[in-house]
């Protein structure tokens, strides 16, 4: 069973600063799709990463995929408050008739002035 | 277009009480799928469905029902409700499914937030 982990799972930064996200899940996948959710609100994707060592960029936000390591990482580059929001990965099983998408936990984060 | 499309917003049900939560989308995408969102869980998978007439289960089926008989629309049926069944409920919709070998964005619906008393 496919299981995806995220940490941290709470992140509180400073505006300016830089840091990273991290997903690791646990069997093959080859796909992995990073999404945001803003309070109250649906989400919103951000990425798919469809290979091993796809790196996409928008904005202050670039993830990579590490397939042989499975692991996914979204670096945040000098972050501002309009940031802040929850962010899940997500990542879909590659073997067989599975047809499941399985997500993480979310990471919160919170950008402060 | 007006994407994917999710009704009620919010709805409370008194615990056994059955109800459908209504799910539709215009791009004529293949794949819809139901999650529940519930504090500190992420999003948790519990039906989908691949084309018209074929749905799977998720991680979590059960007490909810789902039938797909348009491209179109994916309701999700809740049997007798239970507090436990207290949650967001998100539709989404692809073109393919997750694996397909192809750029496969997921869109979201609105979601449907749901109170089991």
């Amino acid at each position: 069973e496919l299981k995806v982990e995220q940490n941290p799972l709470f992140l509180s930064m400073q505006e300016g600063k830089n840091y990273t996200i991290y997903c690791n899940y646990s069997t093959t996948s080859d796909r992995l799709y990073w999404y945001r959710q803003d309070p109250g609100k649906s989400l919103e994707s951000l990425f798919v990463l469809l290979s091993n060592g796809a790196v996409k960029q928008e904005g202050r936000l670039m993830a990579s995929l590490d397939t042989k390591a499975r692991l996914s990482t979204l670096h945040i580059t000098a972050a501002v408050h309009d940031l802040s929001a929850t962010y899940f990965c997500a990542a879909s099983h590659s073997g067989g008739s599975n047809y499941k998408l399985t997500f993480g936990k979310g990471t919160l984060l919170t950008v402060n002035p | 277009n007006a994407g994917v499309t999710q009704t009620p917003k919010f709805q409370v049900l008194k615990t056994g009480q059955s109800m459908t939560l209504q799910c539709a989308q215009d791009m004529n995408h293949e794949y819809m799928s139901w999650y529940r969102q519930d504090p500190g869980m992420g999003l948790r998978l519990i039906h989908y469905s691949v084309g018209a007439g074929i749905t799977d289960q998720g991680e979590v089926p059960n007490g909810y029902n789902v039938s797909r008989s348009t491209t179109e629309d994916f309701p999700l049926r809740l049997l007798s409700a239970a507090p436990s069944q207290t949650s967001v409920y998100f539709c989404a919709s692809s073109l393919n499914p997750p694996r397909a070998r192809s750029y496969n964005e997921q869109f979201f619906g609105p979601g449907t937030r749901l109170t089991v008393l």
